[in-house]
């Protein structure tokens, strides 16, 4: 079955770079049409699509996020790793990474709950 | 910058029906939105109901259904039971980047 599991720091200062990784089975990026995305949610707020890669490189970012934001995969280790920089207060939220297909985003992690402080 | 709309509450009756709509500040939604929902319940993560419109997923009670009404896409539930009190969000696609809706906060009473 498929199964995508958010991992990467819990605390992170203002100002630096934070990385977070999706480790995946069940489902390959080499599939055609198949996707791995990332959406956050800042706690009691809605939730905010981040970035999406395909099997074949393919790459898309919120344009609010862009400059910030760069996702990048690991097909051999199932791996889908999503980079951002600056990290302010406002980016403390819960990361979810989520396997898109047939335009679905159909199977979800269980999320991160990432701080940002000082 | 494109902006999702939902109403931000609804309340429905146990066994009532209730629809839900999701706006795009572009204009019509069509099935080129590829419209997906999503229950979220607080402290879980979402969980996927439908997806490109009307698609139910293998584990979508039947009384949830997805259409587009008036422009704008639609989330029916029919037949409400006392466990769909949640959050509900809508999904959008824009030619590469996807945007979700603010969330409705369905209230079963």
């Amino acid at each position: 079955q498929i199964t995508l599991k958010e991992s990467g720091p819990t605390l992170v200062k203002p100002t630096q770079t934070l990385t977070l990784t999706c480790t995946f089975s069940g489902f390959s990026l080499t599939t055609g049409g198949v996707a791995v995305g990332w959406i956050r949610q800042p706690p009691g707020k809605a939730l905010e699509w981040l970035a999406l890669i395909y099997g074949n490189d393919g790459k898309h970012y919120s344009p609010s996020l862009k400059s910030r934001l760069t996702i990048t995969k690991d097909t051999s280790q199932n791996h889908v790793v999503l980079t951002m920089t600056n990290v302010d207060p406002v980016d403390t939220a819960t990361y979810y990474c989520a396997h898109r297909q047939n335009s679905a985003f159909d199977y979800w992690g269980q999320g991160t709950l990432v701080t940002v402080s000082s | 910058q494109t902006v999702v709309t939902q109403e931000p509450s609804l309340t429905v009756s146990p066994g009532g029906t209730v629809t839900l709509t999701c706006a795009s500040s572009t204009g019509a939604v069509t099935s080129g939105y590829y419209p997906n929902w999503f229950q979220q319940k607080p402290g879980q993560a979402p969980r996927p109901l439908i997806y490109t419109t009307s698609n139910k997923h293998s584990w979508t009670p039947g009384r949830f259904s997805g259409s587009l009404l008036g422009g704008k896409a639609a989330l029916t539930l029919s037949g409400v039971q006392p466990e769909d009190e949640a959050e509900y969000y809508c999904l959008l696609y824009y030619g590469g980047a996807w945007v979700f809706g603010g969330g409705t906060k369905l209230t079963v009473l």
